[in-house]
């Protein structure tokens, strides 16, 4: 069974901090989502990742993919107010379905 | 497009009353999935479809809840009886498989209360 664990579960920092939010996976896997939740909204896709390696930027979030570390890295620079959310790494295990598994989600508060 | 249209948006029912919810997915998409989002137990997939066939159902809770997909743009989550553990947030999501992507793109969610 694929096992997708996010850490921190929480997070509270400063507005204008940096911080990295970690996504570990348990079976091999070369394609991995990122979304955000804001409070009481929907999911929204923020990031697709689909080979070792890959690198996606917008804004003040990087999104990156080791494939052979089995981890996805969800870097925030010079964090503000805005960003606040609940963000899900997700994964597709490449096991001939269409399933994601999702992580529990990392809750994001950033504070003036 | 307009996304994934679901509703209603908020459901408050009493328990052992029937609910149903619905789904519009994107046109163009041919796989549709329920997911399940509450504080104790996260976002769980209920099940899928694919070309309006349900592909895996194994995330269903029990007899009580059944989906259909009667055709393309239309799907729908049932829950009969309700009860007040029933109480969560319901998301449609649809998706498609073009250039091996598994992107999926999700509803404004159900919002069910089973008092």
């Amino acid at each position: 069974e694929l096992k997708v664990e996010q850490n921190p579960l929480f997070l509270s920092m400063q507005e204008g901090k940096n911080y990295t939010i970690y996504c570990n996976y348990s079976t091999t896997s070369d394609r991995l989502y990122w979304y955000r939740q804001d409070p009481g909204k929907s999911l929204e896709s923020l990031f697709v990742l689909l080979s070792n390696g890959a690198v996606k930027q917008e804004g003040r979030l990087m999104a990156s993919l080791d494939t052979k570390a089995r981890l996805s890295t969800l870097h925030i620079t010079a964090a503000v107010h805005d960003l606040s959310a609940t963000y899900f790494c997700a994964v597709d295990a490449n096991f001939g379905n269409e399933k994601l598994t999702f992580g529990t989600g990392t809750r994001l508060t950033i504070i003036p | 497009d307009a996304g994934v249209i679901q509703s209603p948006r908020h459901e408050v029912t009493e328990m052992g009353q029937e609910v149903t919810l619905r789904c519009k997915p994107i046109s163009g998409h041919d796989y549709l999935f329920w997911y399940r989002q509450t504080m104790m137990r996260g976002l769980e997939l209920l099940i899928y479809f694919n070309n309006n066939v349900p592909i895996d159902d194994s995330g269903m809770p029990e007899d009580r809840f059944s989906a259909k997909m009667p055709n393309a743009s239309f799907s729908t989550l049932k829950i009969q009886p309700s009860e007040p553990r029933d109480s969560a947030v319901y998301f449609c999501a649809s998706g498609t498989r073009d250039r091996g992507l598994n992107e999926q793109f999700f509803g404004p969610g159900t919002r069910l209360t089973v008092l």
